[in-house]
């Protein structure tokens, strides 16, 4: 079955130093890859995604790169604050049966100020 | 509603007793998730209903686990004879099902659970 990797699982930055997440996925039918952000005491929360057909999409300070040959997708985030502290959590998923989302283990990111 | 609400937010039980935990998806989503997270890792699929149908429950451990959702709306999981290991937040997600954006998940708090 599907397995994501997720590394690193801890990060450290200074405030508005940039941050960098790396995933990797097994199944080559994955086509839908979305980032969650969850605070602590708090849900997952959708940040950014990106579908196969696309290599790069940007959201003011957060990115996501895609490498479908490679089976690489990375989160950037730049000129970090301090409210960018939390888990985040990348995921692969199909956009056909069922969509279910296989979860990578997360990095905890602490901006410091 | 505008989010999906789960309750209770917080449960403890003792080993061995029953629990049910509910969640209600957001308005009109036809698609509904059931997730479980463990401390220091990420959410691990449970079971799918696309209306009121478990169209994937291949993520349920044992058969100790089962979730309804008869109306196509809320849906509850239920634990049966409890034991330590079940601790976990148990999340749910709903997203609008077979339409544009369908496999876009939007989770709710979870509830955390504790078996004593």
């Amino acid at each position: 079955g599907e397995n994501v990797e997720q590394h690193p699982s801890t990060l450290s930055v200074q405030e508005g130093d940039s941050a960098v997440i790396k995933c990797t996925y097994s199944d080559s039918a994955s086509n839908y890859f979305p980032w969650y952000k969850q605070e602590l005491g708090k849900g997952p929360q959708l940040i950014i995604d990106i579908r196969s057909n696309v290599g790069e999409k940007k959201d003011q300070r957060i990115a996501v790169t895609l490498n479908k040959t490679a089976k690489h997708f990375s989160l950037h985030i730049t000129e970090t604050q301090p409210e960018d502290s939390a888990v985040y959590f990348c995921a692969a998923s199909t956009t056909s049966g069922t969509y279910k989302y296989i979860f990578g283990t997360g990095t905890r990111l602490k901006v410091l100020a | 509603g505008a989010g999906v609400s789960q309750t209770p937010s917080n449960k403890v039980t003792e080993k061995g007793k029953y629990v049910e935990l509910r969640c209600d998806p957001i308005s009109g989503h036809t698609a509904l998730y059931w997730y479980r997270q463990s401390l220091g890792q990420g959410p691990e699929f449970l079971i799918y209903f696309q209306g009121t149908g478990a169209a994937d429950d291949s993520g349920l451990p044992n058969d100790r686990f089962f979730a309804v959702r008869p109306e196509g709306s809320v849906s509850t999981l239920k634990i049966q004879r409890t034991e330590r290991g079940d601790s976990a937040v148990y999340l749910c997600a709903s997203s609008p099902g077979l339409r544009s954006g369908a496999n876009v998940l939007t989770f709710g708090a979870g509830s955390r659970l504790t078996v004593l």
